[in-house]
């Protein structure tokens, strides 16, 4: 079956301290997402790639980087500089970034910096 | 720049009762309008879509939503709860610069038996 896959469901690490979430999906899409999830916050965007070797920054891409070398994957490096990391993170992909293009969300990674 | 409202963070149902959840929009012209939903420690699904035409809209495990234009909203409706409704549930909007989603704040359902 396609899908999304996130790895690890959850992840600890010491503050100062890198970290990367993967993302891979088998759906074919050419758009893919990195979200954010705060309690009572929504969903806020952090990156987003719409083709390989390409990406943009969204609303909170700040203390975060990512990369596109292959359609299937899209990791994203929570860095030392974000300076509350704790969070849900949830990877999307869709076939375009038009407003016809529904997401395709992944199970999501819990990180605890602490 | 568009946004997205849901008034209500939490809702307490009684299993079997009808559901509406709010959702009110801000964006200048046509909307694409999206509702999600999310179980716990889940990612989302996307329970139904807007693009155009009709504005009564039916989705996935009974649900439905209308898309209002005068009231700028496009409210969730299921006209009977079942407990395995109880998630969080997000509307969406698409529109403007790369037609990227805005998501609002989430409403969690909780049904009572």
């Amino acid at each position: 079956d396609g899908g999304i896959t996130q790895s690890p469901k959850y992840l600890f690490r010491k503050e100062g301290q890198n970290v990367t979430l993967s993302c891979e999906q088998n759906l074919n899409h050419d758009a893919m997402y990195w979200y954010r999830q705060d309690p009572g916050q929504g969903l806020r965007l952090i990156y987003y790639s719409q083709i390989v070797n390409d990406f943009q920054k969204g609303d909170i891409a700040e203390g975060y980087s990512v990369s596109r070398e292959k359609k299937e994957s899209f990791p994203l490096t929570v860095t030392s500089a974000q300076k509350n990391p704790t969070a849900f993170y949830l990877c999307a992909s869709s076939r375009g970034t038009g407003g016809n293009s529904p997401l395709h969300f992944g199970n999501g990674t819990r990180l605890t910096v602490t | 720049a568009q946004s997205v409202t849901q008034p209500d963070i939490h809702i307490t149902v009684s299993e079997g009762a009808s559901l509406e959840l709010r959702c009110n929009y801000s964006y200048g012209a046509t909307p694409y309008l999206f509702w999600y939903v999310q179980s716990p420690g889940q990612g989302l699904q996307l329970l139904l879509k807007y693009f155009s035409g009709d504005t009564l809209v039916q989705g996935i495990k009974g649900f439905e939503a209308e898309f209002k234009r005068s009231q700028s909203s496009f409210n969730l409706r299921k006209p009977s709860v079942h407990w395995s409704d109880a998630a969080e549930y997000f509307c969406a909007v698409a529109g403007g610069a790369g037609n990227m989603l805005t998501f609002g704040g989430g409403t969690r359902l909780m049904v009572k038996p």
